[in-house]
C-alpha cells in the first residue's frame, strides 16, 4: 500500500516570504500525485496535479509543484506566499490503476503573517 | 451544476444513535468515496464506489456502510455510533480512467457524544 510523508506539520512565514512545502511518497508503480488546500472553514480545492510529462506543474495561486522520481518527492513552492495563503495544505497520491482513491499526507498548517 | 453536495452539514449525535449521510454529483461521475479527516491524521479512505450498484471497502470501513442505488447519489450509514466516529467526513467523485481529478463536496461535521 501506498503511503505519504508530509514532514512540515506547522510552518509560519511572514508575508513575501518564499514556502517549500515537503511531501514524499512510497509505492512502487506509477502514481498520480496532487496537492490540494483547504482554507479555514472549506473544503478541499485543487491547486495542482501531476499525471506525466513535465515535472515541474504549475497550479492556481502562484503555487508549484516539482515532481522527482528518484527522489519520490512532489514539494510544493511558492516565491512569495501572501496572508490569503493561510491555509492547510495537503499532499495526496493515487496509484495510476485499481480504485484510484486518494492517500493524503497528514496535512501541514501554513499561518501567513502579515 | 452544483458539482458535489452533503447533506446535512452539522450533526450531533448520541452513542448508538443512527445517521446517514448523504452524498449527492451532478456530474455524471462514475467513482464516489467517502473520506473522513481527523486531526493530524489528513483524509482516510472509508468506502468508495467505482459504479452504480457497487461498492467497497476503504482503509477504515468498520463501523460504516455504504450503498449506491443511484449513479448520483452515495449514502453513507452509521448503524450504531460511538465517539471515535466523531470527524468531518467528506464525498468526493471523480470520472472514471487515469488523468482525473476528485472533487470534494463542503464535508459533514459529525459529533457524537
Amino acid at each position: 500500500a501506498q503511503s505519504v510523508s508530509q514532514h512540515n506539520h506547522h510552518v509560519i512565514l511572514s508575508e513575501a516570504a518564499s514556502l517549500e512545502l515537503g511531501c514524499n511518497y512510497s509505492y512502487g508503480g506509477t502514481v498520480n500525485l496532487f496537492w490540494y488546500v483547504q482554507y479555514p472553514g472549506q473544503h478541499l480545492q485543487l491547486l495542482l496535479k501531476y499525471f506525466s510529462g513535465d515535472p515541474l506543474v504549475k497550479g492556481i495561486k502562484g503555487f508549484e509543484a516539482e515532481f522527482i522520481k528518484s527522489k519520490f518527492s512532489f514539494n510544493l513552492r511558492k516565491p512569495s506566499v501572501q496572508w490569503s495563503d493561510t491555509a492547510e495544505y495537503f499532499c495526496a497520491v493515487t496509484p495510476d490503476t485499481g480504485r484510484r482513491a486518494l492517500t493524503f499526507g497528514s496535512g501541514t498548517r501554513l499561518q501567513v503573517q502579515p | 451544476n452544483a458539482g458535489v453536495t452533503q447533506t446535512p452539514k452539522f450533526r450531533v449525535l448520541k452513542t448508538g444513535q443512527s445517521m446517514t449521510l448523504l452524498c449527492a454529483q451532478d456530474m455524471n461521475h462514475e467513482y464516489m468515496y467517502w473520506y473522513r479527516q481527523d486531526p493530524g491524521m489528513g483524509l482516510r479512505l472509508i468506502h468508495y464506489s467505482v459504479g452504480e450498484g457497487t461498492t467497497a471497502k476503504g482503509e477504515v470501513p468498520d463501523g460504516y456502510n455504504v450503498s449506491r442505488l443511484k449513479k448520483q447519489n452515495f449514502l453513507l450509514g452509521l448503524e450504531s455510533a460511538a465517539p471515535s466516529q466523531t470527524s468531518v467526513y467528506f464525498c468526493a467523485s471523480k470520472l472514471a480512467g487515469a488523468i482525473r481529478e476528485q472533487y470534494f463536496g463542503p464535508g459533514t461535521r459529525l459529533t457524537v457524544t
